[in-house]
Protein backbone atom coordinates (compact mmCIF):
# COMPACT_ATOMS: atom_id res chain seq x y z
CA UNK A 1 0.00 0.00 0.00
CA UNK A 2 1.28 3.54 -0.72
CA UNK A 3 0.69 7.14 0.05
CA UNK A 4 -0.94 8.15 3.47
CA UNK A 5 -4.08 6.67 4.68
CA UNK A 6 -6.09 7.61 7.90
CA UNK A 7 -8.79 6.12 9.73
CA UNK A 8 -11.17 6.27 10.20
CA UNK A 9 -13.10 8.07 7.16
CA UNK A 10 -16.00 9.10 9.45
CA UNK A 11 -16.38 9.19 13.07
CA UNK A 12 -19.18 10.06 15.27
CA UNK A 13 -18.41 10.62 18.96
CA UNK A 14 -19.86 12.07 21.60
CA UNK A 15 -18.85 14.75 23.90
CA UNK A 16 -17.79 12.25 26.96
CA UNK A 17 -15.91 10.05 24.53
CA UNK A 18 -12.42 8.91 24.18
CA UNK A 19 -11.40 8.04 20.38
CA UNK A 20 -8.28 7.86 18.41
CA UNK A 21 -7.49 8.98 14.47
CA UNK A 22 -4.54 6.80 13.17
CA UNK A 23 -2.52 8.35 9.88
CA UNK A 24 -0.16 5.49 8.37
CA UNK A 25 2.14 6.82 5.73
CA UNK A 26 4.39 4.86 3.24
CA UNK A 27 6.41 6.95 1.62
CA UNK A 28 9.43 6.93 3.81
CA UNK A 29 8.79 10.33 4.81
CA UNK A 30 10.36 12.26 7.83
CA UNK A 31 7.90 14.29 8.69
CA UNK A 32 4.03 14.11 9.57
CA UNK A 33 1.42 16.91 10.21
CA UNK A 34 -2.19 17.16 12.05
CA UNK A 35 -4.11 19.86 10.22
CA UNK A 36 -7.59 20.67 11.11
CA UNK A 37 -10.14 22.07 8.59
CA UNK A 38 -13.41 23.72 9.46
CA UNK A 39 -15.93 24.87 7.03
CA UNK A 40 -14.93 28.57 5.52
CA UNK A 41 -11.74 28.19 7.64
CA UNK A 42 -8.14 28.05 5.77
CA UNK A 43 -6.47 24.37 6.83
CA UNK A 44 -5.29 25.14 10.37
CA UNK A 45 -1.92 23.42 11.28
CA UNK A 46 -2.76 21.79 14.98
CA UNK A 47 0.98 19.50 15.46
CA UNK A 48 4.01 18.66 13.63
CA UNK A 49 6.37 15.48 14.44
CA UNK A 50 10.27 15.61 12.65
CA UNK A 51 11.78 12.41 12.88
CA UNK A 52 9.11 11.17 15.30
CA UNK A 53 9.92 14.18 17.36
CA UNK A 54 7.05 16.81 18.26
CA UNK A 55 8.68 20.38 16.86
CA UNK A 56 5.24 22.02 16.94
CA UNK A 57 2.03 22.32 18.76
CA UNK A 58 0.27 25.17 17.22
CA UNK A 59 -1.59 26.09 20.95
CA UNK A 60 -3.66 23.52 20.77
CA UNK A 61 -6.52 22.53 23.49
CA UNK A 62 -5.13 19.64 25.48
CA UNK A 63 -7.99 17.79 24.52
CA UNK A 64 -6.15 16.63 21.61
CA UNK A 65 -3.49 14.85 22.28
CA UNK A 66 -0.95 13.29 19.74
CA UNK A 67 1.45 10.36 19.80
CA UNK A 68 4.41 9.58 17.26
CA UNK A 69 5.39 6.24 17.71
CA UNK A 70 7.91 5.77 14.55
CA UNK A 71 8.61 8.47 11.44
CA UNK A 72 5.46 5.93 9.62
CA UNK A 73 2.71 6.41 12.04
CA UNK A 74 0.79 9.45 14.09
CA UNK A 75 -2.09 9.23 16.30
CA UNK A 76 -4.61 11.71 17.46
CA UNK A 77 -6.12 11.33 20.47
CA UNK A 78 -9.61 12.65 21.53
CA UNK A 79 -11.58 13.50 24.78
CA UNK A 80 -13.73 15.43 25.81
CA UNK A 81 -14.38 17.18 22.76
CA UNK A 82 -16.64 20.08 21.76
CA UNK A 83 -19.11 20.38 19.27
CA UNK A 84 -17.04 22.75 17.77
CA UNK A 85 -14.87 20.62 17.30
CA UNK A 86 -16.47 18.49 14.57
CA UNK A 87 -14.05 19.08 11.38
CA UNK A 88 -11.94 17.08 8.67
CA UNK A 89 -9.03 16.42 10.14
CA UNK A 90 -6.41 15.99 7.71
CA UNK A 91 -2.99 14.03 8.51
CA UNK A 92 0.18 14.96 5.90
CA UNK A 93 3.35 13.67 5.52
CA UNK A 94 6.58 15.15 3.25
CA UNK A 95 10.43 15.31 3.56
CA UNK A 96 11.58 17.37 6.07
CA UNK A 97 12.66 20.91 4.34
CA UNK A 98 10.61 24.09 2.78
CA UNK A 99 10.87 22.43 -0.87
CA UNK A 100 9.17 19.69 -0.31
CA UNK A 101 4.81 19.78 -0.47
CA UNK A 102 2.84 17.79 1.15
CA UNK A 103 0.93 14.41 0.49
CA UNK A 104 -2.41 14.35 2.59
CA UNK A 105 -4.56 11.36 3.47
CA UNK A 106 -8.04 11.21 2.37
CA UNK A 107 -9.22 12.98 5.98
CA UNK A 108 -11.19 11.65 8.96
CA UNK A 109 -14.69 13.71 9.05
CA UNK A 110 -15.15 14.38 13.11
CA UNK A 111 -19.04 14.80 14.23
CA UNK A 112 -19.13 15.49 18.15
CA UNK A 113 -22.57 15.34 19.30
CA UNK B 1 -2.54 41.12 7.10
CA UNK B 2 -3.28 37.45 6.58
CA UNK B 3 -0.24 35.50 6.01
CA UNK B 4 -1.88 33.63 2.49
CA UNK B 5 -4.89 35.97 1.09
CA UNK B 6 -7.18 34.37 -1.73
CA UNK B 7 -10.12 35.57 -3.35
CA UNK B 8 -12.47 32.92 -2.34
CA UNK B 9 -14.52 33.14 -5.63
CA UNK B 10 -16.47 31.41 -6.83
CA UNK B 11 -15.35 32.02 -10.41
CA UNK B 12 -17.75 30.44 -12.76
CA UNK B 13 -16.48 30.16 -16.31
CA UNK B 14 -17.71 28.49 -19.51
CA UNK B 15 -15.55 25.29 -20.66
CA UNK B 16 -12.71 26.53 -22.75
CA UNK B 17 -12.20 29.51 -20.72
CA UNK B 18 -8.96 31.02 -19.53
CA UNK B 19 -9.27 31.78 -15.83
CA UNK B 20 -6.38 33.42 -13.38
CA UNK B 21 -6.02 33.18 -9.82
CA UNK B 22 -4.04 35.61 -7.70
CA UNK B 23 -2.80 35.17 -4.46
CA UNK B 24 -0.39 37.40 -1.81
CA UNK B 25 1.79 36.30 0.71
CA UNK B 26 2.97 38.58 3.99
CA UNK B 27 6.11 37.39 4.67
CA UNK B 28 8.81 38.40 2.31
CA UNK B 29 11.62 35.52 3.73
CA UNK B 30 9.16 32.73 2.05
CA UNK B 31 10.91 30.56 -0.20
CA UNK B 32 8.78 27.22 -0.97
CA UNK B 33 5.31 28.38 -3.38
CA UNK B 34 3.05 25.69 -4.34
CA UNK B 35 -0.49 25.32 -5.45
CA UNK B 36 -3.19 22.65 -3.72
CA UNK B 37 -6.45 21.52 -5.72
CA UNK B 38 -8.81 20.52 -3.37
CA UNK B 39 -12.36 18.71 -4.72
CA UNK B 40 -15.23 18.82 -2.82
CA UNK B 41 -15.43 16.59 0.33
CA UNK B 42 -11.59 15.21 -0.45
CA UNK B 43 -8.29 16.10 1.04
CA UNK B 44 -5.88 18.78 -0.70
CA UNK B 45 -3.24 17.17 -3.73
CA UNK B 46 -0.59 19.20 -5.38
CA UNK B 47 -1.01 20.31 -8.07
CA UNK B 48 2.18 22.58 -8.97
CA UNK B 49 4.97 24.08 -7.18
CA UNK B 50 5.71 27.50 -8.14
CA UNK B 51 9.26 28.52 -9.32
CA UNK B 52 10.75 31.88 -9.43
CA UNK B 53 11.48 31.93 -13.13
CA UNK B 54 7.87 30.51 -13.74
CA UNK B 55 6.97 27.33 -14.19
CA UNK B 56 4.32 25.28 -16.73
CA UNK B 57 2.47 21.98 -16.61
CA UNK B 58 0.02 22.10 -19.77
CA UNK B 59 -2.48 23.78 -19.41
CA UNK B 60 -1.45 25.31 -15.73
CA UNK B 61 1.14 28.10 -15.70
CA UNK B 62 2.35 29.25 -12.44
CA UNK B 63 4.33 32.83 -11.89
CA UNK B 64 5.85 34.04 -8.58
CA UNK B 65 6.11 37.89 -8.20
CA UNK B 66 8.90 38.02 -4.94
CA UNK B 67 8.98 42.03 -5.50
CA UNK B 68 4.50 42.38 -4.90
CA UNK B 69 4.91 38.96 -3.00
CA UNK B 70 1.81 37.59 -4.72
CA UNK B 71 1.31 33.71 -7.05
CA UNK B 72 -0.86 33.38 -9.98
CA UNK B 73 -2.01 30.40 -11.77
CA UNK B 74 -3.61 30.43 -14.81
CA UNK B 75 -5.59 27.55 -16.34
CA UNK B 76 -5.99 27.71 -20.04
CA UNK B 77 -8.61 25.50 -21.99
CA UNK B 78 -11.03 24.90 -18.34
CA UNK B 79 -12.17 21.62 -18.64
CA UNK B 80 -15.37 20.40 -16.84
CA UNK B 81 -12.72 18.36 -14.25
CA UNK B 82 -10.78 21.42 -13.33
CA UNK B 83 -13.67 22.57 -11.27
CA UNK B 84 -12.33 22.47 -7.64
CA UNK B 85 -10.68 25.12 -4.66
CA UNK B 86 -7.31 26.05 -5.98
CA UNK B 87 -5.22 26.59 -2.61
CA UNK B 88 -2.22 28.54 -2.53
CA UNK B 89 0.42 27.59 -0.28
CA UNK B 90 3.52 29.11 1.03
CA UNK B 91 6.33 27.65 3.63
CA UNK B 92 6.55 29.28 7.39
CA UNK B 93 8.75 31.26 8.01
CA UNK B 94 10.34 31.26 11.66
CA UNK B 95 10.22 27.86 13.50
CA UNK B 96 10.53 24.98 11.17
CA UNK B 97 10.68 26.04 8.11
CA UNK B 98 8.96 22.77 6.49
CA UNK B 99 5.30 24.41 7.84
CA UNK B 100 3.34 25.13 5.18
CA UNK B 101 0.73 27.59 5.26
CA UNK B 102 -2.04 27.19 3.39
CA UNK B 103 -4.62 30.13 2.09
CA UNK B 104 -8.94 29.80 2.06
CA UNK B 105 -8.67 28.46 -1.48
CA UNK B 106 -10.60 30.05 -4.51
CA UNK B 107 -13.24 27.95 -6.04
CA UNK B 108 -13.58 27.27 -9.42
CA UNK B 109 -16.54 26.21 -11.33
CA UNK B 110 -16.78 25.54 -15.08
CA UNK B 111 -19.96 25.49 -16.76
CA UNK B 112 -20.78 23.31 -19.66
Amino acid sequence: ETGVTQTPRHLVMGMTNKKSLKCEQHLGHNAMYWYKQSAKKPLELMFVYNFKEQTENNSVPSRFSPECPNSSHLFLHLHTLQPEDSALYLCASSQQGPAYGYTFGSGTRLTVV
Amino acid sequence: RKEVEQDPGPFNVPEGATVAFNCTYSNSASQSFFWYRQDCRKEPKLLMSVYSSGNEDGRFTAQLNRASQYISLLIRDSKLSDSATYLCVVNQVGGSQGNLIFGKGTKLSVKP
